[in-house]
């Protein structure tokens, strides 16, 4: 079983509409997560960061955490074209550890 | 504040030879991760670095691969008589302490022929 899950897609959805993305994920001792946006051949960039569980806001987007669950969400509202992008979770545990990612999710916004 | 800076970007290798890739973290950044990405796959941790010190390194292949981050320059990851199945995508990020957000780079994409 992979630490990390995450559903590929691809994800199409119209300009306007209000994405949801998940990860789930198998250690009950992660603590921090994370969502990244990746452009194609570009680095992933840093989207929202959360400690433990709860909501988080900025702007358009929206991080959840349930850690009962081992569930997290990234929401992005009124999606734009320029949201089209692959979508990255990842998360960890503790002092000195690695961050585990999912594969990804492949976003597209038609306008 | 510049970023993670990576270099380079592209780097072409033929069998058998030697790739160093170079990571400057953010500054102020002592915490140095380097990771793996293969086409539609996700990103594979290969090795934690905190100045001078290897702090994790599960991820990294036993043989032929190595990084450093010594006290003054950049951090390198060395990938000694590279393979054709060691092209891919090799990303850095820094942070600035222990499970605090981390950066990452635009990539190095190493393409062996």
């Amino acid at each position: 079983q992979k630490e990390v899950e995450q559903d590929p897609g691809p994800l199409s959805v119209p300009e306007g509409a209000i994405v949801s993305l998940n990860c789930t994920y198998s250690n009950s001792a992660f603590q921090y997560f994370m969502w990244y946006r990746q452009y194609s051949r570009k680095g992933p960039e840093l989207l929202m960061y959360t400690y433990s569980s709860g909501n988080k806001e900025d702007g358009r987007f929206t991080a959840q955490v349930d850690k009962s669950s081992k569930y997290i969400s990234l929401f992005i509202r009124d999606s734009q074209p320029s949201d089209s992008a692959t979508y990255l979770c990842a998360m960890g545990w503790g002092a000195g550890n690695q961050f585990y990612f999912g594969t990804g999710t492949s976003l597209t916004v038609i306008p | 504040n510049a970023g993670v800076m990576q270099n380079p970007r592209h780097l072409v290798r033929r069998r058998g030879q030697e790739a160093r890739l170079r990571c400057s973290p953010m500054k102020g950044h002592s915490h140095v991760y380097w990771y793996r990405q293969l086409p539609e796959e996700g990103l594979k941790f290969m090795v934690y670095l905190q100045k001078e010190n290897i702090i994790d390194e599960s991820g990294m292949p036993k043989e032929r691969f190595s990084a450093e981050f010594p006290k003054e320059g950049p951090s390198i990851l060395r990938i000694q008589q590279v393979v054709r199945g060691d092209s891919a995508a090799y990303f850095c990020a820094s942070s600035l302490e222990e499970n605090t957000e981390a950066f990452f780079g635009q990539g190095t994409r190493l393409t062996v022929v």
